[in-house]
């Protein structure tokens, strides 16, 4: 049973770029939430999405975008990198039933530099 | 705003010690403390607790919740080098607040041979 996974595992950028990151989630699972972890952080809620829409945002400009596909695997944008987008960025799964999320798994995340 | 607030920030100790990480919290509309223990990357799930004084136990690693005094402790017994990881604590709100997991910092854990 695979886990959740994430691609690219590592990403170097230049300020003004923009980045696609995208996650599958485990089997069985269909809400996918996004997490920004800064070194010696710990992460911060960027959005989540189920039944292909935004369904809550945490504190984040909209330079931060995202899209979930009818398979439940996610993309996360970022348009106009800066360099403290440099972070670890999370994905996380979780099964929503009658309402009710269940327990959300981590992926290995994408380690991005902005140069 | 919501706070979760995780000390120590940092702790070496010895293999075979026993070690204490706690947890405290303020948020609205309270549903689980969550455990999650990060090595390299991938933050791996150790625990939910959602009712006080119900210990949840795996192995040789344990926790509680008090939702009377908001704070929650993590002890690992019989330290292993393998233990040594960040070990994170996230709450969770109501399914009508929101789902997200709000994080601190961790409790970044060295075990020493």
């Amino acid at each position: 049973d695979a886990g959740v996974t994430q691609s690219p595992t590592h990403l170097i950028k230049t300020r003004g770029q923009q980045v696609t990151l995208r996650c599958s989630p485990k089997s069985g699972h269909d809400t996918v939430s996004w997490y920004q972890q800064a070194l010696g952080q710990g992460p911060q809620f960027i959005f989540q999405y189920y039944e292909e829409e935004e369904r809550q945002r945490g504190n984040f400009p909209d330079r931060f975008s995202g899209h979930q596909f009818p398979n439940y695997s996610s993309e996360l944008n970022v348009n106009a990198l800066l360099l403290g987008d440099s972070a670890l960025y999370l994905c996380a799964s979780s099964r929503t039933s009658f309402g009710y999320r269940e327990t959300q798994y981590f992926g290995p995340g994408t380690r991005l530099l902005v140069l | 705003e919501d706070k979760v607030v995780q000390s120590p920030l940092s702790l070496v100790v010895h293999e075979g010690d026993t070690v204490t990480l706690n947890c405290s919290y303020e948020v609205t509309n309270f549903r689980s403390l969550l455990w999650y223990k990060q090595e390299k990357k991938a933050p791996t799930f150790l625990f939910m607790l959602t009712s006080s004084g119900i210990e949840k136990k795996s192995g040789r690693l344990s926790s509680i919740l008090d939702k009377k005094e908001l704070f929650s402790i993590l002890n690992i017994t019989a330290t292993q080098t393998g233990d040594s990881a960040v070990y994170l604590c996230a709450v969770e709100r109501l399914p009508n607040s929101g789902y997200a997991l709000n994080f601190g910092k961790g409790t970044s854990l060295l075990v020493t041979p």
